[in-house]
């Protein structure tokens, strides 16, 4: 089953702080996005990451890819509240030209 | 920039009646797709596209189907709307070979069926 997996599904942190959010999915994987959805908003693409060990940062944000562990993670530094929204991971699975979602984070970041 | 423009923000509708949502795109992509968007299950693939006239099942296809008829057009079709379709709908377009740039998304659809 192709299975996409993010954790925490709710994160609530202060602004200065660090965090992870995780992205975990079953099977052999050709590439992973990153999206970010404000609340009533489409999504908007972050990163892409298609190789093991794949690094990208934006600002406050990094991704970075372990095709080995089958897992991605997005590294959020010294959080401002800007940066609150909802982040979903999606991969495109090996052979396949669709997109699988994880069930996304709604981060919260607090003054 | 690619736009990916969906025809309506917010549908009510009524259980039973026949839905089309439309989704247009400016920028000659091969893939078209929708997706379902719900709390807690993220986004669920209904149907996509690789081609003109060509469809393809997603995960959730049941109660729904699709046309497309031009390249640009992708349509989204509740035979007939049952109240657990209530959802966020988003449509999304990519290259044959999206590798580099991704899949860009419309503005999504609210549709509420009474």
């Amino acid at each position: 089953e192709l299975k996409v997996e993010q954790n925490p599904l709710f994160l609530s942190m202060q602004e200065g702080k660090n965090y992870t959010i995780y992205c975990n999915y079953s099977t052999t994987s050709d590439r992973l996005y990153w999206y970010r959805q404000d609340p009533g908003k489409s999504l908007e693409s972050l990163f892409v990451l298609l190789s093991n060990g794949a690094v990208k940062q934006e600002g406050r944000l990094m991704a970075s890819l372990d095709t080995k562990a089958r897992l991605s993670t997005l590294h959020i530094t010294a959080a401002v509240h800007d940066l609150s929204a909802t982040y979903f991971c999606a991969v495109v699975f090996q052979g396949a030209q669709k997109l699988v979602f994880g069930q996304g984070t709604r981060l919260t970041i607090n003054p | 920039d690619v736009k990916v423009t969906q025809s309506s923000r917010y549908l009510v509708k009524r259980t039973g009646e026949k839905v089309f949502l439309e989704c247009v795109q400016d920028m000659d992509h091969e893939n078209m797709f929708w997706y379902r968007q719900d709390p807690g299950l993220g986004l669920r693939l209904i149907y996509f596209s690789y081609d003109v006239k060509m469809k393809e099942k997603g995960d959730i296809p049941e109660g729904y189907s699709v046309s497309r008829e031009k390249k640009e057009r992708f349509s989204l079709i509740l035979e007939s709307a049952s109240t657990n379709q209530t959802s966020m709908y988003l449509c999304a377009s990519s290259l044959l070979d999206g590798l580099d740039y991704g899949y860009t998304f419309g503005s999504g659809t609210r549709l509420t069926v009474v």
